[in-house]
């Protein structure tokens, strides 16, 4: 049972607009910890996509967005590509100094 | 551009040891707070340690505590965790990652296998 709650999966068309929420309470999100996004293609390490809640590293394309608010967390992605199906996962930081993920979203491009 | 090389995975009975490692380059190894992430597989990511830049704090995961130490040479730019007393549910892919708050770079992991 992962600390952050994540939707097992989402799918969409492509061309369309998906949203995986992340849950978290009041000693991770809720305390102010800023959130971050990570995309993982099938067999490779994870790829930072946002951090700070809601800021691309370089190179992320702009179809990524992230944004917080109370103790949850969501990453949008628009005009979806083949290229986008993966893994995505969320994560934070909590009150006992701990660094904790979500369960992880698999997203399917139709 | 940084480089993360993790080694010294394979195949350990339940109760067993090994030492894994991270080669770090292409950043000021020393600056830095360091992580290990893992994997099992079919799985979500889990955080397994982490160790300030001078290697004076250090937190781990409850699910490792006192199984497992993490510990840096800053002078060979290598990170190292070792785990003892390692359990099937140890089976995994283990990332070092540079950074503590949130990884913007990753190694390519390497596998821990513990089966008898």
């Amino acid at each position: 049972q992962s600390v952050l709650t994540q939707p097992p999966s989402v799918s969409g068309a492509p061309g369309q607009r998906v949203t995986i929420s992340c849950t978290g309470s009041s000693s991770n999100i809720g305390a102010g910890y800023d959130v971050h996004w990570y995309q993982q293609l099938p067999g490779i390490a994870p790829k930072l996509l946002i951090y700070g809640n809601s800021n691309r590293p370089s190179g992320v394309p702009d179809r990524f967005s992230g944004s917080k608010s109370g103790t949850s967390a969501s990453l949008a992605i628009t005009g979806l590509q083949a290229e986008d199906e993966a893994d995505y996962y969320c994560q934070s930081y909590d009150s006992s100094l701990s660094v904790v993920f979500g369960g992880g979203t698999k997203l399917t491009v139709l | 551009q940084v480089q993360l090389v993790e080694s010294g995975g394979g195949l350990v009975k339940p109760g067993g040891s090994l030492r894994l490692s991270c080669a770090a380059s292409g950043f000021t190894f020393s600056d830095y707070y360091m992580s290990w992430i893992r994997q099992a597989p079919g799985m979500g990511l889990e955080w397994v340690s982490y160790i300030s830049s001078s290697g004076s704090t250090i937190y781990y995961a409850d699910s490792v505590k006192g199984r497992f130490t993490i510990s840096r040479d800053n002078a060979k730019n290598s990170l190292s965790l070792q785990m003892n007393s390692l359990r099937a549910e140890d089976t995994a892919v283990y990332y070092c990652a540079r950074e503590w708050l949130r990884f913007n770079y990753w190694g390519q992991g390497t596998l821990v296998t513990v089966s008898s």
